[in-house]
């Protein structure tokens, strides 16, 4: 089953905007993952965010990470053609294998020139 | 560092044949981990392996399997392939918390 849910589904906005999406999970979890996905090909791994972690910076990434409410954001500054792609969240479930996640649906984030 | 290999990229099966899938992890890393993706149920956990050893599954029928070897390269089968086994199927590989994906196997069943 799908724990995380990536939400907007399909975001579409200009070049040099900012993008946030946003994600919900249901259970208590280690880690938090943002992966990028180009056109069904391989994800690539964005940042990792901790459960004990409130905000993470990497580059134009900013991800945030609320357990109460079992959410994250990611905001892409400044977004570039090239941003253009599926942004998935994952998660790990706490007291289970970091390398079992469990993924959200994405969210497809297209960026106009 | 070469990242996660995966072979073939591309593969057409036949409904009722069987498959197998080979990934070779980030030199170093131990753990190797294969995915599911499809339109309707998206990005799914099959299993993890670590040293040899299954670690994790996911809630896949039989007909699905791996297997790991010494070297850490991981291979998945597949048998009696259904339509609905038509996916891309990701390996990735892993040291610590993050989770390297290769570029998967696009696998089209007839």
């Amino acid at each position: 089953s799908q724990q995380g849910e990536e939400d907007p589904q399909a975001l579409s906005i200009q070049e040099g905007e900012n993008a946030t999406m946003n994600c919900s999970y249901k259970t208590s979890i280690n880690n938090l993952q943002w992966y990028r996905q180009n056109s069904g090909r391989g994800l690539v791994h964005l940042i990792l965010i901790r459960s004990n972690e409130r905000e993470k910076h990497s580059g134009r990434l900013r991800v945030t990470l609320d357990t109460s409410k079992k959410s994250s954001s990611l905001l892409i500054t400044a977004s570039r053609a090239a941003d253009t792609a599926s942004y998935f969240c994952a998660t790990d479930a706490s007291g289970g294998s970091n390398y079992k996640l469990t993924f959200g649906k994405g969210t497809l984030l297209t960026v106009n020139p | 560092k070469a990242g996660v290999t995966q072979t073939p990229r591309y593969l057409i099966k036949t409904r009722g044949q069987q498959v197998t899938l080979s990934c070779s992890p980030i030199s170093g890393h131990r753990s190797v981990s294969w995915y599911q993706q499809t339109p309707g149920q998206g990005l799914q956990f099959l299993f993890e392996y670590f040293s040899e050893t299954q670690r994790n599954k996911g809630n896949f029928p039989g007909r699905f399997s791996g297997r790991q070897f010494s070297n850490s390269r991981s291979e998945m089968n597949v048998s009696t392939l259904e339509l609905g086994d038509s996916a891309l199927y990701l390996c990735a590989s892993g040291r610590g918390y993050e989770q390297y994906f290769g570029p998967g196997t696009r696998l089209t069943v007839t």
